[in-house]
């Protein structure tokens, strides 16, 4: 079955940095991989997905790149703010997330 | 659209009760999934319906958890009898046909005492 790695656990940056968050799958038949935020008290949220046929994926100041080859992606946050601090999770999955598996989570701080 | 409805938000209970924790999924979606946070195990999936029908069950941890969905607006994990190490987030959530995006719930935090 997949098993999906992630990495940091946690993460502190300053206010306008870059965060840049990555996982690693195993199984290459994975092919939709979606990120999830978390805030406290709250269920996590869909903020960006990307397909096996795609390299890269942009939204305003999030994207999320792919490497079929290594079976790894990560979700890169540009200019951060406060309201990004939440706990960030990876998942891979195929045939459109018949069954997720998600990474254990990276708690991301934005320090003012 | 409320989005995906749980209830209770909070439960806490002693070891030995059965808990009762309830999803309304949101209209229209095919697909209903539970699942249940920790610390030390992370986001698990418990089971997952399409059409009401329980399709996988394979993350249920034992005989003690059931899962029913009597219909498409409606679905209860019943733990019974709960146990200390039961204590978790239990989130429901839902997603329709042809889209990969799962709509969660705010969870139910069940403490078992």
């Amino acid at each position: 079955g997949e098993n999906v790695e992630q990495h940091p656990s946690t993460l502190s940056v300053q206010e306008g940095d870059s965060a840049v968050i990555k996982c690693t799958y195993s199984d290459s038949a994975s092919n939709y991989f979606p990120w999830y935020k978390q805030e406290l008290g709250k269920g996590p949220q869909l903020i960006i997905d990307i397909r096996s046929n795609v390299g890269e994926k942009k939204d305003q100041r999030i994207a999320v790149t792919l490497n079929k080859t290594a079976k790894h992606f990560s979700l890169h946050i540009t200019e951060t703010q406060p309201e990004d601090s939440a706990v960030y999770f990876c998942a891979g999955t195929d045939n459109y997330g018949q069954n997720f598996v998600f990474g254990p989570g990276t708690r991301l701080s934005v320090l003012p | 659209d409320a989005g995906v409805i749980q209830s209770p938000r909070h439960e806490v209970t002693e070891m030995g009760q059965e808990v009762t924790l309830r999803c309304k999924p949101i209209s229209g979606h095919d697909y209903l999934f539970w699942y249940r946070q920790t610390m030390m195990r992370g986001l698990e999936l418990l089971i997952y319906f399409n059409n009401n029908v329980p399709i996988d069950d394979s993350g249920m941890p034992e005989d003690r958890f059931s899962a029913k969905m009597p219909n498409a607006s409606f679905s209860t994990l019943k733990i019974q009898p709960s146990e200390p190490r039961d204590s978790a987030v239990y989130f429901c959530a839902s997603r329709p046909q042809g889209s990969g995006e799962l709509f969660f719930g705010e969870g139910s935090r069940l403490t078992v005492l």
